[in-house]
Protein backbone atom coordinates (compact mmCIF):
# COMPACT_ATOMS: atom_id res chain seq x y z
CA UNK A 1 0.00 0.00 0.00
CA UNK A 2 1.46 3.71 -0.63
CA UNK A 3 1.75 5.80 2.59
CA UNK A 4 4.35 8.54 3.89
CA UNK A 5 6.49 7.75 6.79
CA UNK A 6 8.56 10.49 8.40
CA UNK A 7 12.03 9.29 9.93
CA UNK A 8 13.17 9.24 13.17
CA UNK A 9 10.41 9.65 14.81
CA UNK A 10 11.43 10.97 17.84
CA UNK A 11 14.70 13.07 17.93
CA UNK A 12 16.96 14.83 20.34
CA UNK A 13 19.50 17.37 19.98
CA UNK A 14 21.68 20.35 20.90
CA UNK A 15 21.68 23.75 20.10
CA UNK A 16 23.24 24.66 17.30
CA UNK A 17 23.59 21.29 15.74
CA UNK A 18 22.33 20.79 12.16
CA UNK A 19 19.13 18.25 11.71
CA UNK A 20 17.48 16.77 8.81
CA UNK A 21 14.25 15.35 9.53
CA UNK A 22 12.85 12.58 6.58
CA UNK A 23 10.28 12.45 4.71
CA UNK A 24 9.04 9.96 2.05
CA UNK A 25 6.24 9.24 0.42
CA UNK A 26 5.10 6.57 -2.12
CA UNK A 27 1.76 7.78 -3.78
CA UNK A 28 4.01 9.41 -6.52
CA UNK A 29 1.97 12.86 -5.39
CA UNK A 30 3.74 15.68 -6.52
CA UNK A 31 2.98 18.46 -3.74
CA UNK A 32 4.75 17.75 -0.48
CA UNK A 33 4.60 20.12 2.62
CA UNK A 34 6.32 20.53 6.08
CA UNK A 35 4.63 21.69 9.36
CA UNK A 36 4.96 22.07 12.46
CA UNK A 37 2.51 22.13 15.12
CA UNK A 38 2.91 23.44 18.64
CA UNK A 39 0.00 24.24 21.37
CA UNK A 40 -1.89 26.96 20.71
CA UNK A 41 -0.57 27.81 17.54
CA UNK A 42 -1.97 24.71 15.24
CA UNK A 43 -0.57 23.61 12.22
CA UNK A 44 1.85 25.96 10.24
CA UNK A 45 3.27 25.72 7.11
CA UNK A 46 7.27 25.47 7.07
CA UNK A 47 8.08 24.82 3.39
CA UNK A 48 6.56 23.26 0.31
CA UNK A 49 7.36 21.65 -2.75
CA UNK A 50 4.85 21.45 -6.19
CA UNK A 51 7.64 18.94 -7.84
CA UNK A 52 11.03 18.20 -8.52
CA UNK A 53 13.56 21.21 -8.41
CA UNK A 54 10.67 23.36 -7.04
CA UNK A 55 10.32 24.62 -3.18
CA UNK A 56 8.63 27.56 -1.65
CA UNK A 57 8.41 29.15 1.94
CA UNK A 58 6.04 28.92 4.46
CA UNK A 59 4.70 31.10 6.98
CA UNK A 60 7.40 30.18 9.37
CA UNK A 61 10.57 29.28 6.89
CA UNK A 62 13.60 30.81 8.93
CA UNK A 63 15.99 28.18 10.14
CA UNK A 64 14.63 26.04 7.71
CA UNK A 65 15.75 24.70 4.29
CA UNK A 66 14.08 21.94 1.65
CA UNK A 67 15.41 20.47 -1.11
CA UNK A 68 13.27 18.01 -3.56
CA UNK A 69 15.36 15.90 -5.76
CA UNK A 70 13.14 13.66 -6.98
CA UNK A 71 8.82 12.80 -6.64
CA UNK A 72 9.45 10.72 -3.39
CA UNK A 73 11.09 12.92 -0.61
CA UNK A 74 11.21 16.22 0.85
CA UNK A 75 13.97 16.21 3.56
CA UNK A 76 13.64 19.06 5.96
CA UNK A 77 16.98 20.35 7.34
CA UNK A 78 17.19 22.83 10.65
CA UNK A 79 20.69 24.69 9.67
CA UNK A 80 21.76 25.36 13.60
CA UNK A 81 18.84 23.85 15.90
CA UNK A 82 17.61 26.07 18.32
CA UNK A 83 15.39 25.21 21.56
CA UNK A 84 12.73 27.62 19.80
CA UNK A 85 12.45 24.62 17.38
CA UNK A 86 11.10 22.07 19.87
CA UNK A 87 8.01 21.20 18.38
CA UNK A 88 6.17 18.08 16.25
CA UNK A 89 6.61 18.44 12.76
CA UNK A 90 4.18 16.81 10.36
CA UNK A 91 4.62 15.83 6.58
CA UNK A 92 2.24 16.02 4.09
CA UNK A 93 1.72 14.93 0.29
CA UNK A 94 -1.34 15.64 -1.76
CA UNK A 95 -1.80 14.92 -5.46
CA UNK A 96 -1.69 17.79 -8.16
CA UNK A 97 -3.16 17.43 -11.43
CA UNK A 98 -5.01 20.31 -13.57
CA UNK A 99 -8.16 20.71 -12.96
CA UNK A 100 -7.96 18.15 -10.17
CA UNK A 101 -10.50 18.97 -7.21
CA UNK A 102 -9.24 17.12 -4.40
CA UNK A 103 -6.63 18.87 -2.54
CA UNK A 104 -6.68 16.62 0.30
CA UNK A 105 -3.38 16.11 1.95
CA UNK A 106 -2.22 13.09 3.63
CA UNK A 107 0.17 13.12 6.70
CA UNK A 108 2.95 11.35 7.89
CA UNK A 109 3.10 10.04 11.57
CA UNK A 110 4.96 12.78 12.41
CA UNK A 111 8.31 13.60 14.82
CA UNK A 112 9.01 14.96 17.49
CA UNK A 113 11.82 17.55 17.93
CA UNK A 114 13.22 18.27 21.17
CA UNK A 115 16.20 20.42 21.31
CA UNK A 116 17.95 21.31 24.75
CA UNK B 1 -7.13 38.46 11.77
CA UNK B 2 -6.00 34.63 11.28
CA UNK B 3 -6.89 32.92 7.61
CA UNK B 4 -8.95 30.39 9.28
CA UNK B 5 -10.52 30.76 12.93
CA UNK B 6 -12.18 28.25 14.70
CA UNK B 7 -13.34 27.92 18.63
CA UNK B 8 -10.77 25.89 20.15
CA UNK B 9 -13.44 24.60 22.83
CA UNK B 10 -13.09 23.03 24.38
CA UNK B 11 -16.44 21.08 23.54
CA UNK B 12 -17.70 18.53 26.53
CA UNK B 13 -20.70 16.53 26.06
CA UNK B 14 -22.54 13.60 26.83
CA UNK B 15 -22.37 10.38 24.55
CA UNK B 16 -25.85 10.59 22.09
CA UNK B 17 -25.61 14.31 21.90
CA UNK B 18 -25.36 16.49 18.60
CA UNK B 19 -22.40 19.00 18.51
CA UNK B 20 -21.67 21.38 16.31
CA UNK B 21 -18.42 23.24 15.20
CA UNK B 22 -17.98 26.07 12.91
CA UNK B 23 -14.83 27.95 11.47
CA UNK B 24 -14.87 30.83 9.63
CA UNK B 25 -12.08 31.64 6.77
CA UNK B 26 -11.16 34.78 4.98
CA UNK B 27 -9.96 34.48 1.96
CA UNK B 28 -12.57 34.19 -0.87
CA UNK B 29 -11.00 33.23 -3.48
CA UNK B 30 -10.47 29.43 -1.47
CA UNK B 31 -12.20 26.24 -3.11
CA UNK B 32 -11.40 23.24 -1.40
CA UNK B 33 -12.29 23.24 2.66
CA UNK B 34 -12.46 20.37 4.68
CA UNK B 35 -12.57 18.59 8.16
CA UNK B 36 -9.29 16.73 9.72
CA UNK B 37 -9.46 14.60 12.56
CA UNK B 38 -6.51 14.43 14.94
CA UNK B 39 -6.23 12.33 17.80
CA UNK B 40 -3.74 12.77 20.81
CA UNK B 41 0.02 12.64 19.37
CA UNK B 42 -1.23 11.65 16.10
CA UNK B 43 -1.04 13.07 12.93
CA UNK B 44 -4.25 14.65 11.35
CA UNK B 45 -6.20 12.28 9.38
CA UNK B 46 -9.44 13.73 6.65
CA UNK B 47 -12.43 13.37 8.13
CA UNK B 48 -14.58 14.67 4.98
CA UNK B 49 -14.37 17.22 2.33
CA UNK B 50 -16.78 19.77 2.32
CA UNK B 51 -18.64 20.46 -1.33
CA UNK B 52 -20.73 23.63 -2.39
CA UNK B 53 -24.05 21.69 -1.57
CA UNK B 54 -23.11 20.54 1.62
CA UNK B 55 -22.28 16.72 1.79
CA UNK B 56 -23.10 13.75 4.85
CA UNK B 57 -21.14 10.80 6.10
CA UNK B 58 -23.28 8.67 8.21
CA UNK B 59 -23.27 10.41 11.33
CA UNK B 60 -21.09 13.65 10.04
CA UNK B 61 -22.67 16.11 8.04
CA UNK B 62 -20.53 19.27 6.47
CA UNK B 63 -21.74 22.21 5.19
CA UNK B 64 -20.35 25.19 3.28
CA UNK B 65 -21.37 28.97 3.26
CA UNK B 66 -19.95 30.81 0.80
CA UNK B 67 -21.89 34.08 1.48
CA UNK B 68 -20.63 34.20 4.94
CA UNK B 69 -17.22 32.12 4.62
CA UNK B 70 -17.68 29.57 6.89
CA UNK B 71 -17.87 25.73 7.04
CA UNK B 72 -19.54 23.79 9.77
CA UNK B 73 -19.32 20.11 10.82
CA UNK B 74 -21.98 18.30 12.66
CA UNK B 75 -21.90 15.03 14.48
CA UNK B 76 -25.27 13.83 15.28
CA UNK B 77 -25.32 10.84 18.12
CA UNK B 78 -21.72 11.47 19.33
CA UNK B 79 -19.94 8.23 20.23
CA UNK B 80 -16.68 8.13 22.56
CA UNK B 81 -14.92 7.52 20.28
CA UNK B 82 -15.64 10.77 18.29
CA UNK B 83 -13.03 12.35 21.23
CA UNK B 84 -10.58 14.34 19.03
CA UNK B 85 -9.48 17.55 17.81
CA UNK B 86 -11.00 18.82 14.87
CA UNK B 87 -9.17 20.67 12.21
CA UNK B 88 -10.75 22.93 9.36
CA UNK B 89 -8.52 23.40 6.64
CA UNK B 90 -9.25 25.57 3.59
CA UNK B 91 -6.96 26.02 0.10
CA UNK B 92 -5.19 29.52 0.20
CA UNK B 93 -7.07 30.36 -3.18
CA UNK B 94 -6.56 30.07 -7.36
CA UNK B 95 -3.07 30.72 -7.32
CA UNK B 96 -1.68 28.14 -4.54
CA UNK B 97 -4.93 25.65 -4.44
CA UNK B 98 -2.78 22.74 -3.24
CA UNK B 99 -1.78 25.20 -0.43
CA UNK B 100 -4.09 24.33 2.47
CA UNK B 101 -4.29 26.60 5.76
CA UNK B 102 -5.39 24.94 8.83
CA UNK B 103 -7.12 26.29 12.28
CA UNK B 104 -5.86 25.30 15.42
CA UNK B 105 -8.18 22.86 15.92
CA UNK B 106 -11.41 22.36 18.29
CA UNK B 107 -11.47 20.03 21.00
CA UNK B 108 -14.20 17.46 21.65
CA UNK B 109 -14.91 15.63 24.15
CA UNK B 110 -17.81 13.08 25.07
CA UNK B 111 -18.32 11.44 28.56
CA UNK B 112 -20.39 8.59 29.29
Amino acid sequence: DAEITQSPRHKITETGRQVTLACHQTWNHNNMFWYRQDLGHGLRLIHYSYGVHDTNKGEVSDGYSVSRSNTEDLPLTLESAASSQTSVYFCASSEARAGASKDEQFFGPGTRLTVL
Amino acid sequence: RKEVEQDPGPFNVPEGATVAFNCTYSNSASQSFFWYRQDCRKEPKLLMSVYSSGNEDGRFTAQLNRASQYISLLIRDSKLSDSATYLCAVSAGYSSASKIIFGSGTRLSIRP
